[in-house]
């Protein structure tokens, strides 16, 4: 069936260094796409999201990559800290214009280390 | 900002009870709602969305009538686990999703862990 899944379970990044996670999905017709952060025990943080009318989309930090052609997303985290160590999930909007329901992919566990 | 909130955060009690979880938006107006449950090491499965004044509408595998949720205002949606079973046990996670901005947006509350002994 259709899904959001990640190419990397675990990533393991030193201080300072940028991290890239990624994230491949499967419907063409999501429109939307969002990144959340987990820590242990917390719910999901928002990060960033982007429509599906950018390829790109810079916050603090962060920046996240989208391409259509390969059904492919990915954050970028530029000089990771030891505070981004945690669960990402990326999400899509599967179904737009309607309820909007997110699917959230398998989850990457950043982390960095000193 | 877009502040969601759970209550309780962690509930323990034995098999057979119910447990009732709160989510409450609290500086937003919110018609829809979601629930998630969170297995350990898992992603988020969405159980059912939640609707302002009007029944909530569940995933495909998800008893309704083991899971009843109530939104009786747009800043509060409850879950109440009835009957609960250890297997039951797992972190339930609320999300909202504003008025205003950007409608797919969620925001999501603190999660309730529940453990059914």
């Amino acid at each position: 069936g259709e899904s959001v899944g990640l190419h990397l379970p675990t990533l393991s990044v030193q201080e300072g260094d940028n991290s890239i996670i990624n994230c491949a999905y499967s419907n063409s017709a999501s429109d939307y796409f969002i990144w959340y952060k987990q820590e242990s025990g917390k719910g999901p943080q928002f990060i960033i999201d982007i429509r599906s009318n950018m390829d790109k989309r810079q916050g603090q930090r962060v920046t996240v990559l989208l391409n259509k052609t390969v059904k492919h997303l990915s954050l970028q985290i530029a000089a990771t800290q030891p505070g981004d160590s945690a669960v990402y999930f990326c999400a899509e909007n599967r179904r737009p214009g309607t309820a909007s329901k997110l699917t959230f992919g398998t989850g990457t566990r950043l982390q960095v280390t000193l | 900002g877009a502040v969601v909130s759970q209550h309780p955060s962690w509930v323990i009690c034995k098999s057979g009870t119910s447990v009732k979880i709160e989510c409450r938006s609290l500086d937003f107006q919110a018609t829809t709602m979601f629930w998630y449950r969170q297995f350990p090491k898992q992603s988020l499965m969405l159980m059912a969305t939640s609707n302002e004044g009007s029944k909530a509408t569940y995933e495909q595998g998800v008893e309704k009538d083991k899971f009843l949720i109530n939104h009786a205002s747009l800043t509060l949606s409850t879950l109440t686990v009835t009957s609960a079973h250890p297997e039951d046990s797992s972190f339930y996670i609320c999300s909202a999703r504003r008025l205003a901005g950007v409608a797919e947006t969620q925001y999501f509350g603190p999660g309730t862990r529940l453990l059914v002994l």
